[in-house]
């Protein structure tokens, strides 16, 4: 099974960082995945971590730590287009292979 | 092409009708997925596709039942739905089930009067 923990809302104001921290207990990993979903759309990939240590793209980092079943999502430089739900997921291996798990997802609020 | 497409994108039906929601994606992609997404709510997985073989189904009731014809196509038959079936029906894609991200639809949003 498994357990995905975050925030279930942050705010920030725009030009900022913001960091949005998940939690995760699983049987099995295999790899954790960081979405983007605005409103009433379908969830765009954002980053994905499979070894511990931090994954740079553009404005969005993302980190791991397998040890402590931990990731956070680091946006800079927001803008009001990045206020939207961004959604932790797991992927789990061993015999569960190909479950994908989601998170709550974490509403982001930019404010000018 | 990274695209996954969805059809339709909304769907009104009754509780005795059959309908059948598609998805199609012509990136090469192994793996194929169904998931269900009510309101402020995460997707939740239904079904899981390798190689055109169902692996996983998520103990989800007879009346949804997936169907995947070929490597790019996969429907989701439906029959006596409930009003609780409401949702966003997200279809989504990966390279294989422990390769590569997944690629979403914008899904068909079901009302099930």
């Amino acid at each position: 099974g498994q357990n995905i923990d975050q925030p279930t809302e942050m705010t920030a104001t725009e030009g900022a960082i913001v960091q949005i921290n998940c939690t995760y207990q699983t049987s099995g990993f295999n790899g954790l995945f960081w979405y983007q979903q605005h409103a009433g759309e379908a969830p765009t990939f954002l980053s994905y971590n499979v070894l511990d240590g931090l994954e740079e793209k553009g404005r969005f980092s993302s980190f791991l730590s397998r040890s402590k079943g931990y990731s956070y999502l680091l946006l800079k430089e927001l803008q009001m287009k990045d206020s939207a739900s961004y959604l932790c997921a797991v992927r789990e291996g061993g015999s569960t292979l190909g479950r994908l798990y989601f998170g709550r997802g974490t509403q982001l609020t930019v404010w000018p | 092409d990274t695209e996954v497409t969805q059809t339709p994108k909304h769907l009104v039906m009754g509780m005795t009708n059959k309908k059948s929601l598609k998805c199609e994606q012509h990136m090469g992609h192994r793996a194929m997925y169904w998931y269900k997404q009510k309101a402020k709510k995460p997707p939740e997985l239904m079904f899981v596709y390798s190689y055109e073989k169902l692996s996983i189904n998520e103990s989800v009731p007879s009346r949804f039942s997936p169907e995947c014809p070929n490597s790019s196509l996969l429907n989701l038959h439906l029959h006596a739905l409930q009003p609780e079936d409401s949702a966003l029906y997200l279809c989504a894609s990966s390279q294989g089930t422990n390769t590569g991200e997944l690629f979403f639809g914008e899904g068909s949003r079901l009302t099930v009067l």
